[in-house]
């Protein structure tokens, strides 16, 4: 069963377009809701995260929309560049006990110049 | 500042053998949690170790086990190796309290 559903599982986009990646959960209990990015033989990154008692949150082209009452969430990548191209991953951890991340199945993003 | 890293980067092993993966944390991390990453999917929470105790379990089987040691290294052990236990094993180390996970490199099992 997944609790992190993802969409799309891939997306091409064009140099200077704006990339929107979307996913949705379940489980009210989730507080804590990270976007990683992923490049081939690599580790995940932490890039950017939101807590449910915000709407948004943005860290230089990359921007966080929370949607509690739908329980959605999404990134926006401005202006995208080629270096973007990578695995984004979408993730959630509840609030009490271990903090262990329930991840989405990733979107493979390109950005073609 | 040192980040998490994982070894040994790339493993073959045969159907039936056992396989131990090792972690060391970020610089300061105390709490580090382990993770199958399949090919095409995402990672798959197996457990997670603070103060030498498992803290919490994915739904993996007891051939997993693992351990933590006082410098906060841990080791991910598995036995009677299964070919469907071929992934990326990643280990993410954060401080305990914190949300923030932080994920290293990854070790590639093959089995074969």
């Amino acid at each position: 069963q997944q609790q992190v559903k993802q969409s799309p599982q891939s997306l091409i986009v064009q140099k200077g377009g704006i990339s929107i990646i979307n996913c949705a959960y379940e489980n009210t209990a989730f507080d804590y809701f990270p976007w990683y990015q992923q490049f081939p033989g690599k580790g995940p990154a932490l890039l950017i995260a939101i807590r449910p008692d915000v709407s948004e949150k943005k860290e230089g082209r990359f921007t966080i929309s929370f949607n509690k009452s739908a329980k959605q969430f999404s990134l926006h990548i401005m202006d995208s560049q080629p270096g973007d191209s990578a695995t984004y991953f979408c993730a959630a951890s509840v609030q009490t006990g271990a903090n262990n991340l329930f991840f989405g199945t990733g979107t493979r993003l390109t950005v073609i110049p | 500042d040192a980040g998490v890293t994982q070894s040994p980067t790339h493993l073959i092993k045969t159907r039936g053998q056992q396989v131990t993966l090792r972690c060391s944390p970020k610089s300061g991390h105390d709490t580090v949690s382990w993770y199958q990453q399949a090919l095409g999917q995402g990672p798959q929470f197996i457990f997670q170790y603070y103060e030498e105790e498992e803290r919490q379990r994915g739904n993996f089987p007891d051939r997993f086990s693992g351990h933590q040691f006082p410098n906060y290294s841990s080791e991910l052990n598995v036995n009677a190796l299964l070919l469907g236990d071929s992934a990326l094993y990643l280990c993410a180390s954060s401080l305990k309290g914190l949300k923030e996970q932080y994920f290293g490199p990854g070790t590639r099992l093959t089995v074969t």
